[in-house]
């Protein structure tokens, strides 16, 4: 199984330009979900989508959009980059059950440099 | 709010040394607890997890204890080995609650030398 699969892995943007960071997940899983991961600061959560659908803001959502295009999918855009949004970006999922317990299962991670 | 709190790294050890990763929590409501552990390179993968009061989860070797009395759930394992260097992030999980339910702590890196 693949899981949850993010492209590309690696990409160097000059400051102002756009790009979209895309993510599939193969589990039928309902929410989604996109981090970043900076030294010293752990995972912050910049958007999720709780179900098909649906979109909410996270705890850094300034400076990134995001689109559920269908359960499977859920991409997260940069419209106009900055130095500041170099970082590892994850995507991760998971069924999105009621009781709290819920287990995320991450991509591999994709590593954005902002020049 | 929610928060997690965990002892800051990097943490080294001999291998078949004793690992300890302090973890405390702050949470509304009955959370459930996790770790996930980051190996160099590769995204976050579920280590063990606990629902409930007094329930211990463990696997690879590695235990915690949800400890409602003292908001903790710190990781221990009796004998490390190179293979467990990797991040470690305690995380929280609350029913209902926003940010897409799930808070991670900063991160512990353990690094295990022969």
């Amino acid at each position: 199984n693949a899981g949850v699969t993010q492209t590309p892995k690696f990409q160097v943007l000059k400051t102002g330009q756009s790009m979209t960071l895309q993510c599939a997940q193969d589990m039928n899983h309902n929410s989604m979900y996109w981090y970043r991961q900076d030294p010293g600061m752990g995972l912050r959560l910049i958007y999720y989508s709780a179900s098909e659908g649906t979109t909410d803001k996270g705890e850094v959502p300034n400076g990134y959009n995001v689109s559920r295009l269908n359960k499977r999918e859920f991409s997260l855009r940069l419209e106009s980059a900055a130095p500041s949004q170099t970082s590892v970006y994850f995507c991760a999922s998971t069924s999105g059950s009621s009781s709290g317990a819920n287990v995320l299962t991450f991509g591999a991670g994709s590593r954005l440099t902002v020049l | 709010g929610n928060s997690v709190t965990q002892m800051e790294g990097p943490v080294t050890l001999s291998e078949e040394a004793f690992l300890t990763i302090n973890c405390t929590y702050t949470a509304t409501g009955y959370p459930s607890l996790f770790w996930y552990v980051q190996y160099p390179g590769e995204g976050l993968q579920l280590l063990l997890k606990a629902t409930k009061a007094d329930d211990k989860g463990s696997n690879k070797g590695f235990e915690a204890t949800y400890r409602k009395e003292t908001t903790s759930f710190h990781l221990e394992k009796g004998s490390v080995q190179v293979s467990d260097s990797a991040v470690y992030f305690c995380a929280l999980s609350v029913v209902g609650g926003s940010q897409g339910n799930l808070i991670f702590g900063k991160g512990t890196k353990l690094s295990v030398k022969p």
